[in-house]
């Protein structure tokens, strides 16, 4: 999976307690992406990344935040979980921008907020 | 912002037989059109991509084709097999052109029946 690791790869919590969840990659790429996936939904955007402590929101960012301190590493953080973020959450790599936005995705977090 | 819309939302074909997913997209702007496979519990994987100076690609059996005058591009598979099963989702980026995410449809579910 294009060294990409995701963890927690599951996660139950309760309403109000806050959740960060992690992405590391290890192919030195300039770009990260949070996106959560929901029936019916697909996959949206939350939070994207490009460059060390370079970030900006996404389609739902609300209720959520994000750092990224070094390149590899790219934290989604949920300050006060609500059971609307019951979700999988995907991070995503990718070495450049614009059309040549080639897109690589880890193997999810899969959250329950309870 | 973009908006892409993806039919069928289920499709069943008996294998051997071809198989076409559609897609639409709202930003004429947009220039780069991904599509992924999921199987079940795993994270999307990128099998084929087209950027808009490209009507068509071809890879083995799949390929895909872009009309940017109507806005629309296809996934086709041929000669299907049981491995083809999953869900696939067509996907395009957004204006902008920078590190923005990708804006995703909602996905078919391709069902290969042996």
């Amino acid at each position: 999976d294009a060294g990409i690791t995701q963890s927690p790869r599951h996660k139950v919590t309760e309403t109000g307690t806050p959740v960060t969840l992690r992405c590391h990659q290890t192919e030195n790429h300039r770009y990260m992406y949070w996106y959560r996936q929901d029936p019916g939904h697909g996959l949206r955007l939350i939070h994207y990344s490009y460059g060390v402590k370079d970030t900006d929101k996404g389609e739902v960012s609300d209720g959520y935040s994000v750092s990224r301190s070094k390149t590899e590493d790219f934290l989604l953080t949920l300050e006060s979980a609500t059971s609307s973020q019951t979700s999988v959450y995907f991070c995503a790599i990718s070495p450049l921008a614009g059309e040549d936005n080639e897109q690589f995705f880890g193997p999810g977090t899969r959250l329950t907020v309870l | 912002g973009e908006n892409v819309e993806q039919h069928p939302s289920t499709l069943s074909v008996q294998e051997g037989d071809s198989a076409v997913i559609k897609c639409t997209y709202s930003d004429s702007a947009s220039n780069y059109f991904p599509w992924y496979k999921q199987e079940l519990g795993k994270g999307p994987q990128l099998i084929i991509d087209i950027r808009s100076n490209v009507g068509e690609k071809k890879d083995q059996r799949i390929a895909v084709t872009l009309n940017k005058t109507a806005k629309h591009f296809s996934l086709h598979i041929t000669e299907t097999q049981p491995e083809d099963s999953a869900v696939y989702f067509c996907a395009a980026i957004s204006f902008g052109g920078g590190a923005d995410g990708l804006t995703f449809g909602k996905g078919t579910h391709l069902i290969i029946q042996p």
